[in-house]
């Protein structure tokens, strides 16, 4: 079965400190990727996507991801997180071009404190 | 402002009773996905509607059925509600269903 897998259910860690979020998938062939967002009482947004191309993905509010093909990950990074960055991150996989539904994660809450 | 508007944003239900939350796309996307979140998980894929018909199906019983309208919205329905309906719905819209925008969702509480 196809199968989305987060690394941390729930990371804490401190203004300025370097966050990564993990993503390991299970599908063999050709994968659309994506990293969403969820903020306190707000819709799902969408951070970065990964299609085709150079596998590092720079997305929005300085967060990047690195496909690596080899290792079915696709982890999520940002330098130097702020306050604001608290909310719950999902990592999401679209497989092939027949495949139109987003296989979800179950979802890593991040709390950052001032 | 997520350019996809879901009704109502809140219910309470009954179980075996019938449900309709609605969603309207973004402007210029022609194709709408629902998805459950259920509370502490990712949301599961339930249909995708593209020219008014059911392109692609989750593992959801026939309880759950959609339709979609010329203009693109959309209605989710869910009869004989169970206890394990309660979640958060989700509606995503997109233009030929890749690049999805979702909605704030509807929550479901049956009781």
């Amino acid at each position: 079965a196809q199968s989305v897998s987060q690394h941390n259910h729930h990371v804490i860690l401190s203004e300025a400190a370097s966050l990564e979020l993990g993503c390991n998938y299970s599908y063999g062939g050709t994968v659309n990727l994506f990293w969403y967002v969820q903020y306190p009482g707000q819709h799902l947004q969408l951070l970065l996507k990964y299609f085709s191309g150079d596998p590092l993905v720079k997305g929005i509010k300085g967060f990047e991801a690195e496909f690596i093909k080899s290792k079915f990950s696709f982890n999520l990074r940002k330098p130097s997180v702020q306050w604001s960055d608290t909310a719950e991150y999902f990592c999401a996989v679209n497989v092939g071009s027949n495949d139109y539904k987003l296989s979800f994660g179950a979802g890593t809450t991040v709390t950052v404190r001032a | 402002d997520a350019g996809v508007t879901q009704s109502p944003t809140h219910l309470i239900k009954t179980r075996g009773q019938q449900v309709t939350l609605r969603c309207s796309p973004k402007s210029g996307h022609d194709t709408v996905s629902w998805y459950q979140q259920a509370l502490g998980q990712g949301p599961q894929f339930i249909f995708q509607y593209y020219e008014e018909e059911e392109r692609q199906r989750g593992n959801f019983p026939d309880r759950f059925s959609g339709h979609q309208f010329p203009n693109y919205s959309s209605e989710l329905n869910v009869n004989a509600l169970l206890l394990g309906d309660s979640a958060l719905y989700l509606c995503a819209s997109s233009p030929s269903g890749r690049g999805y925008t979702f909605g704030s969702g509807t929550r479901l509480t049956v009781v």
